[in-house]
C-alpha cells in the first residue's frame, strides 16, 4: 500500500532553513510527482509545487518560488523541501502528496514547522 | 491563478439528511485532453486531507457511494446523500487544470 512517512516537527529561529522529509514506499517512486501543500494555523490549503521525482524538474507556485527548494533522493524513495529565510508567517503544517491517479491521492501525516525567536 | 470560491463556509446537518457544497472556478477546468480537473478533499480533524472525488463525478478507492460529485466548466457540487457522523471535517474543492493549483476556501461541516 501507499505509504507517505514525513520527519517530525521541527522549532526554528527566523532567519533560519528547514529541510523536511517525505519517505515513499508501496509504488515506485520515480514513476509519479511529489507535490507539497502548506496549511497555516486554523487556515485552509495552499499548494506550493511539485517535483518530477524521475528527472528532479520542479514547478513551484509563484508564493513559494524565491525561499522554497524541491528535491528527491531516488536511492531513498524520499522527498525533500526546503525553506529559507524563516519568517513567523512560515508556521504551518507542510503535506507532501503523491499524484498517482490523480493530485493527492494520497499524503503524508504532515509536519509542523513552528518559526519563533 | 484560477480563484476558486465554496460556499457555504459551514454546514450543521443532521445525521441522515443531506448536504450539498459549491465550488465554482474563476475559469473553465475543462482541459484540452477532455476530462475536466477538479477534486474534492475532505479534511478530518487533525488529519492529512484525504481524495474524496476526482474528476469532478469519480470517486476515490474506498469513498462510500453516499458521496456524489456533478458539475461541468465553472460550477460544481458535492453531495452527501445521508451524513453520518464520520463525516464532520473541512471540505476542500481544488483545481489542477492550469499551475498553481488552487483549493477551495473550505467548507466546515458539523453535526447537529
Amino acid at each position: 500500500q501507499v505509504q507517505l512517512v514525513q520527519s517530525g516537527a521541527e522549532v526554528k529561529k527566523p532567519g533560519a532553513s528547514v529541510k523536511v522529509s517525505c519517505k515513499a514506499s508501496g509504488y515506485i517512486f520515480t514513476n509519479y510527482a511529489m507535490h507539497w501543500v502548506r496549511q497555516a494555523p486554523g487556515q485552509g490549503l495552499e499548494w506550493m509545487g511539485w517535483i518530477n521525482t524521475a528527472n528532479g524538474n520542479t514547478k513551484y507556485s509563484q508564493n513559494f518560488q524565491d525561499r522554497v527548494t524541491l528535491t528527491r533522493d531516488t536511492s531513498a524513495t524520499t522527498a525533500y523541501m526546503e525553506v529559507s529565510s524563516l519568517r513567523s508567517e512560515d508556521t504551518a503544517v507542510y503535506y507532501c502528496a503523491t499524484y498517482i491517479t490523480s493530485p493527492g491521492d494520497y499524503w503524508g501525516q504532515g509536519t509542523l514547522v513552528t518559526v519563533s525567536s | 491563478d484560477i480563484v476558486m470560491t465554496q460556499t457555504p463556509l459551514s454546514l450543521s446537518v443532521t445525521p441522515g439528511q443531506p448536504a450539498s457544497i459549491s465550488c465554482r472556478s474563476g475559469q473553465s477546468l475543462l482541459h484540452s485532453g477532455g476530462k475536466t480537473h477538479l477534486y474534492w478533499y475532505l479534511q478530518k480533524p487533525g488529519q492529512p486531507p484525504q481524495l474524496l472525488i476526482y474528476e469532478v463525478a469519480n470517486r476515490f478507492s474506498g469513498v462510500p457511494d453516499r458521496f456524489s460529485g456533478s458539475g461541468s466548466g465553472t460550477d460544481f457540487t458535492l453531495k452527501i446523500s445521508r451524513v453520518e457522523a464520520e463525516d464532520v471535517g473541512v471540505y476542500y474543492c481544488m483545481q489542477s487544470v492550469q499551475l498553481p493549483f488552487t483549493f477551495g476556501g473550505g467548507t466546515k461541516v458539523e453535526i447537529k
